[in-house]
Parts: C-alpha cells; sequence; structure tokens
C-alpha cells in the first residue's frame, strides 16, 4: 500500500492567483520530505525538501509546511504561473528503515492565463 | 550540473523480447533507482542499488532485473517483455548520507517504451 498520497488529483487556477497543493503521509516515522515538480515529457525535478524538525520552509516563490501532528505536508506557490502548470509529487523519506522515497500519485496544476 | 542520462526517449519492442534500459549519471553518486510511471498510479520503484554490485527490490520487481557493474550506471532489463510493460521508465540517483538513502534524487528524462 501507499504511504503517500494528494488530497486531489488535479487543482485549476488563474494566473496571479497562490496555489496550494496537499498531500498526507501515514506514517510517523517519516523524516524527509521532498516536492517534485514534473513538466510534460521531462523527468520529475526538485522542487524543495523539508526535515521532520522544520514546520516551515521558503524557496523561490514556493512554501512547504509540514504538520507532524497530523501527517500533513502542503506546497504553496505563490504568484503561480502559466510556466508552474505541471504534476507535482510529494515524496517522503522514512531514514531509519534505509528505503528509497514513496511517492505519492501527483497533483496536475492547470493554470490559466 | 548535475546530470542522469538514459539511453533511449522512446522505445519500441515486441512481446517476449529482451531489452536494456540504460542509465548514467555524472555525480559520483552511490545511490540509483528504476522507477516505473504509470497514469493513476504515480511512481513505483522497481530496483535500486546502494552501490556496485548491489541491488534491492523495490516494490514491483516481478518481470524485471538489474545491473551494477559500474558505480556511475544502472541498467534495467526486461528479461521478456510484456504488453504489461508498456510504460514510462525513470531513472534516478542520489548522494548517500549517513549510509542511508535520504537526499533527493535526480532524476533522468525518462524511456517511453512501447511493447507490441
Amino acid at each position: 500500500g501507499e504511504s503517500v498520497g494528494l488530497h486531489l488529483p488535479t487543482l485549476s487556477v488563474q494566473e496571479g492567483d497562490n496555489s496550494i497543493i496537499n498531500c498526507a503521509y501515514s506514517n510517523s516515522a517519516s523524516d524527509y520530505f521532498i516536492w517534485y515538480k514534473q513538466e510534460s515529457g521531462k523527468g520529475p525535478q526538485f522542487i524543495i525538501d523539508i526535515r521532520s524538525n522544520m514546520d516551515k520552509r521558503q524557496g523561490q516563490r514556493v512554501t512547504v509546511l509540514l504538520n507532524k501532528t497530523v501527517k500533513h505536508l502542503s506546497l504553496q506557490i505563490a504568484a503561480t504561473q502559466p510556466g508552474d502548470s505541471a504534476v507535482y509529487f510529494c515524496a517522503e523519506n522514512i531514514s531509519q528503515a534505509g528505503t528509497a522515497l514513496i511517492f505519492g500519485k501527483g497533483t496536475t496544476l492547470s493554470v490559466s492565463s | 550540473d548535475v546530470k542522469v542520462t538514459q539511453s533511449s526517449r522512446y522505445l519500441v519492442k515486441r512481446t517476449g523480447e529482451k531489452v536494456f534500459l540504460e542509465c548514467v549519471q555524472d555525480m559520483d553518486h552511490e545511490n540509483m533507482f528504476w522507477y516505473r510511471q504509470d497514469p493513476g498510479l504515480g511512481l513505483r520503484l522497481i530496483y535500486f542499488s546502494y552501490d556496485v554490485k548491489m541491488k534491492e527490490k523495490g516494490d514491483i520487481p516481478e518481470g524485471y532485473s538489474v545491473s551494477r557493474e559500474k558505480k556511475e550506471r544502472f541498467s534495467l532489463i526486461l528479461e521478456s517483455a510484456s504488453t504489461n510493460q508498456t510504460s514510462m521508465y525513470l531513472c534516478a540517483s542520489s548522494s548517500q548520507f549517513s549510509g542511508r538513502v535520504f537526499n533527493e534524487q535526480f532524476f533522468g528524462p525518462g524511456t517511453r517504451l512501447t511493447v507490441l
């Protein structure tokens, strides 16, 4: 079974809006989380990561929030642009188990002008 | 710049053929991975490798094998291709952190394999 999932398979926003993409995980032992962006015809690209000793991390126009109490992860994209249109995956790692990343199914973000 | 390359972007094979998918990374990473990606199923891990000549099964290893003879190269082998192996195959690599698979993975562009 899958331990990482996303709440919505698709999200449509207008250019300039802020986007929030959500992800739930089930294993409280997970201690590392990543968001990836995958554009059509390309492999996933790293956006931002966060370790379990943090609850917020900011990058350029992106913020990841981690709520360990409810096992929830979110990616916020400020001033969404058409170039942000892609599939977004969250992934978790349980380092104590020495396993590879576990990926969610992905959310497709569509940005209209 | 970090780079993961895959031998083919598109590949068409016939049922029963032996198929080799090659992946090369130039970052001296210890860990390498093979995933398949299917609509509605996300990325599923087939095999991964922590080091040369080492391999570990992922979630869906059946029908596949791998080879890691050199650190920079990780090959995925379909011993006898079947139509249900039609998919996008993604290779990734990462560096080892404190001996664990801890860091971000860098992905190649993918190989879209069609088995007829």
